[in-house]
């Protein structure tokens, strides 16, 4: 186990649907992201919150809405989604997000498997 | 643009026999490389990182990647695969001032008996 981790494990729903993805890291990190992951595609990252602060929104669709109310807890709340947004979500933490280089190690929950309908 | 290219979609490895998974990257400014393990159903898990000094880094799973400057290249290597080795590895890249570290497609890495 890596100290993060995620609710549901596997999600189906409807367009017309609202949902929550929960993460929760035991880390004691202050950085927590939120990673789209599709069959053939890359990784891409959507959104990036330091000290429960958003610093990174990668373009996302405002049908995806996310939450952190503390530095241990990150919600991304789906709305009206489409099929395509089918994918693997991860969440992943790191520790120090102040340092000015990318050199902290990330650390990744289990993942939520999101089937749209 | 700051990138990262894993140009291989699948390795496949007898067992016993050394292994290599490739990544070169493209970035401004000194990098940071990042290696990653995604296993069935699972989320990534860091396998090794080099940041600075010995270009030849061990990680985990006796795992090792060696940084090499002049290729712009990170690649990953174990002497002696196992079947248990067999999943899906992502290179990932870092770099001054940068917010985010940026992930390769990803290799699927295949371990026969």
């Amino acid at each position: 186990e890596t100290g993060v981790t995620q609710t549901p494990r596997h999600l189906v729903m409807g367009m017309t649907n609202k949902k929550s993805l929960k993460c929760e890291q035991h880390l004691g990190h202050n950085a927590m992201y939120w990673y789209k992951q599709s069959a053939k595609k890359p990784l891409e990252l959507m959104f990036v919150y330091n000290f429960k602060e958003q610093t990174e929104n990668n373009s996302v669709p405002s049908r995806f809405s996310p939450e952190c109310p503390n530095s241990s807890h990150l919600f991304l709340h789906l709305h009206t989604l489409q099929p395509e947004d089918s994918a693997l979500y991860l969440c992943a933490s790191s520790q120090d997000p102040r340092a000015r280089e990318t050199t902290d190690t990330q650390y990744f929950g289990p993942g939520t498997r999101l089937t749209v309908l | 643009a700051q990138s990262v290219a894993q140009p291989e979609d699948q390795v496949n490895v007898a067992e016993g026999n050394p292994l290599t998974v490739k990544c070169t990257y493209s970035v401004s400014g000194n990098p940071y490389l990042f290696w990653y393990v995604q296993y069935p159903n699972r989320g990534l898990q860091f396998l090794l990182k080099y940041i600075t000094g010995d270009n030849l880094v061990k990680g985990s799973y006796g795992f090792e990647a060696e940084f090499n400057k002049s290729q712009t290249s990170f690649h990953l290597k174990k002497p002696s695969a196992l079947v248990s080795d067999s999943a899906l590895y992502f290179c990932a890249v870092g770099y001054s001032s940068a917010s985010k570290i940026i992930f390769g497609s990803g290799t699927r890495l295949s371990i026969r008996p």
